[in-house]
Parts: C-alpha cells; structure tokens; sequence
C-alpha cells in the first residue's frame, strides 16, 4: 500500500477567499499524479493529470502544482465559491494503478 | 457517449445471501477498475484489468470476492456469501491506454448487507 497522504483533512473557506492543500506521495517509481474532485452524492471526477517535475496545470480558479523531488503536490482554489465546496483526492500513479489519498473536504461558506 | 455504467445503483441484501455489481466501461477503454469506499478505508482498488485480462487482484479483500470480465463491454464483481462489513459504495472505472490514465468512475452502487 502506498502511502499517500492530504492535509488538512477538512477546511473551511469564505466566499471569496482562496485556499489551498497537499498532498504529498512516494518520491519513487513515480509515473503521475492525478487530482480529483468529489461532489457528494456523484462520482470523482478528473481534474488534473500531471507527470513532470515543476507541472503546473489549471482549470479556471483551480490551480495545480507537482514537485516530484521531494513528492508534494499544491492545489489551489483561487477565489473559493459555494460550487467549490467538494472533496479534492489526490492519486499517485505507478503504471496504471492508482492509490488514492482520503482527501481534503473543502466547504465554502456564503 | 453515456459513461461508465453500473448496476444496481443500490443493493440491499441479507448476509449470506450472493450479491453481483456490474460495470459497462466506457466504449474504447481497455483498463477497467473496482474500488470500495468506506468511511475507514477511503477509496481502496479491489482488481483491475487490461483488454479483459485481470492484471492486480491483490486488493481483494478475500476469497469471498470474484471478479471477471468476459467481454471488452462487461464486468461483474460477486460478493458470495455477503457479509454486514461488506456494506459500502462499490465503483467502477474505466480508461484507456494513449490517455494521461486519468479514470472516468461510475455512479457507483451502495451495498447494504443487512
């Protein structure tokens, strides 16, 4: 099993606020990482797929960095709105499989 | 394209009782994925298989749990017998080799074994 770990666990942002979390994995044997967003009651959905060193991908307010050196990974929320409000799973990628991280909660407050 | 599909959207079954999931992948993807979701354990994979052929099952939780698809278009995953620590959200995903390995889930189904 490998470890892959987000923090915080859960956050609470205003309106209007930007944000951001991490997740960090196995420097090594490293093919990607993944970003997914969560909405309750749906499926995860693809946000990002990076896979060199210094990526940095984006999706309008949704940012993404990936330091695979030290094996971390940014993602920021820029200007948080109500939709944002989801759980964001990181996944590091060793050939095809993925293992999950348990995700960061973002609720964001009108 | 429709997705990946599964069902049922929800099972409730009784323990002891044999229970099916089944996943249509989407049309073209040659990886498909089981996941469970629970509360403790997150998103755990279960198997995965390439063009139909399992490649990892080391996430099978036991002998209980079986898994195959027959065809590029089809998959099922049978619990047999059922048990109450079971219960939790089964997914399905899909993907395909020229892509990044970015997974399409489906709505996944909610077992509830009683």
């Amino acid at each position: 099993i490998l470890n892959v770990e987000q923090s915080p666990q859960s956050l609470h942002v205003q309106e209007g606020d930007s944000t951001n979390f991490t997740c960090s994995f196995p420097s090594s044997n490293f093919y990607a990482l993944h970003w997914y967003r969560w909405e309750t009651a749906k499926s995860p959905e693809a946000l990002f797929v990076m896979t060199l060193n210094g990526d940095e991908k984006k999706k309008g307010r949704i940012s993404a960095t990936l330091n695979t050196k030290e094996g971390y990974s940014y993602l920021y929320i820029k200007g948080s709105q109500p939709e944002d409000s989801a759980t964001y799973l990181c996944a590091f990628q060793d050939d095809y499989k993925l293992s999950f991280g348990a995700g960061t909660t973002v609720t964001v407050r009108a | 394209d429709a997705g990946v599909i599964q069902s049922p959207r929800h099972e409730v079954t009784e323990m002891g009782q044999e229970v099916t999931l089944r996943c249509k992948p989407i049309s073209g993807h040659d990886y498909l994925f089981w996941y469970r979701q629970t509360m403790m354990r997150g998103l755990e994979l279960l198997i995965y298989f390439n063009n139909n052929v399992p490649i990892d099952d080391s996430g099978m939780p036991e002998d209980r749990f079986s898994a195959k698809m027959p065809n590029a278009s089809f998959s099922t995953l049978k619990i047999q017998p059922s048990e109450p620590r079971d219960s939790a959200v089964y997914f399905c995903a899909s993907s395909f080799t020229q892509g990044l390995g970015e997974q399409y889930f489906g709505p996944g189904t909610r077992l509830t074994v009683t």
